[in-house]
């Protein structure tokens, strides 16, 4: 079964960039690497989703290197709105079910 | 709006009361999932769903059940609920597996006493 890897917590301060890496072995070859940001009571919520280099959009960018064993999601300039838990979520190549990281709980400071 | 709807939002129930928590979507997707999320171990899944009438087991399936009679419903069954089956749960959809991006309702939380 695929694995991820992700730092259990990070604190930064208002206007840094955070850069948040999950590692993941044994994942699906064709599938998507995606990440998500949950505020607590609430589900889950898309934040950006990648196959190989960099893909951003507006709130975030998404590296993946070649080999795909890890992908970091960049969250740039954040503010006290961006505390939250952070998850990967990749597919496993041997079964196709869908893994998630443990989760990063990024604490934003003033 | 494109939502996931599950219901109830809170539960408590007693060991052994057999149990529905339903889960229905509105965006046509085909892929659809249920996942428990509990302190220290994150989003762990329970069961998806590939179509209509495909399931199957996740890494934590045993004691619930699950359907997919019609594309948006997926309920979620406790068979015989038992406490450690607390735990905040979720739905999602997506159009496929692969190109995962997920729809996740607000959650259902549910206390087996």
């Amino acid at each position: 079964l695929a694995k991820t890897t992700q730092p259990i917590s990070m604190d930064s301060y208002e206007g840094q960039e955070v850069n948040i890496t999950c590692s993941h072995n044994n994942i699906a070859t064709n599938d998507y690497i995606t990440w998500y940001q949950q505020f607590p009571s609430q589900g889950p919520r898309f934040i950006i989703q990648g196959y190989k280099t960099k893909v951003t959009n507006e709130v975030a960018s998404l590296f993946i290197p070649a080999d795909r064993k890890s992908s970091t999601l960049s969250l740039p300039r954040v503010s006290l709105s961006d505390t939250a838990v952070y998850y990967c979520l990749v597919g496993d190549r041997g079964t196709g079910k869908l893994i998630f990281g443990q989760g990063t709980t990024l604490q934003v400071k003033p | 709006e494109a939502q996931v709807t599950q219901n109830p939002r809170y539960l408590i129930t007693v060991t052994g009361k057999k149990l529905t928590v339903t889960c229905s979507q509105n965006m046509n997707h085909e892929y659809m999932s249920w996942y428990r999320q509990d302190p220290g171990l994150g989003l762990r899944q329970i069961y998806y769903s590939m179509n209509v009438e495909v399931t199957d087991k996740g890494d934590v399936p045993e004691g619930y059940k699950v359907s997919r009679k019609e594309k948006r419903n997926f309920p979620l069954i406790l068979e015989s609920p038992s406490p450690n089956q607390t735990s905040l749960y979720f739905c999602a959809s997506s159009f496929s597996q692969g190109k995962n991006i997920q729809y996740f309702g607000a959650g259902t939380r549910l206390s087996v006493l």
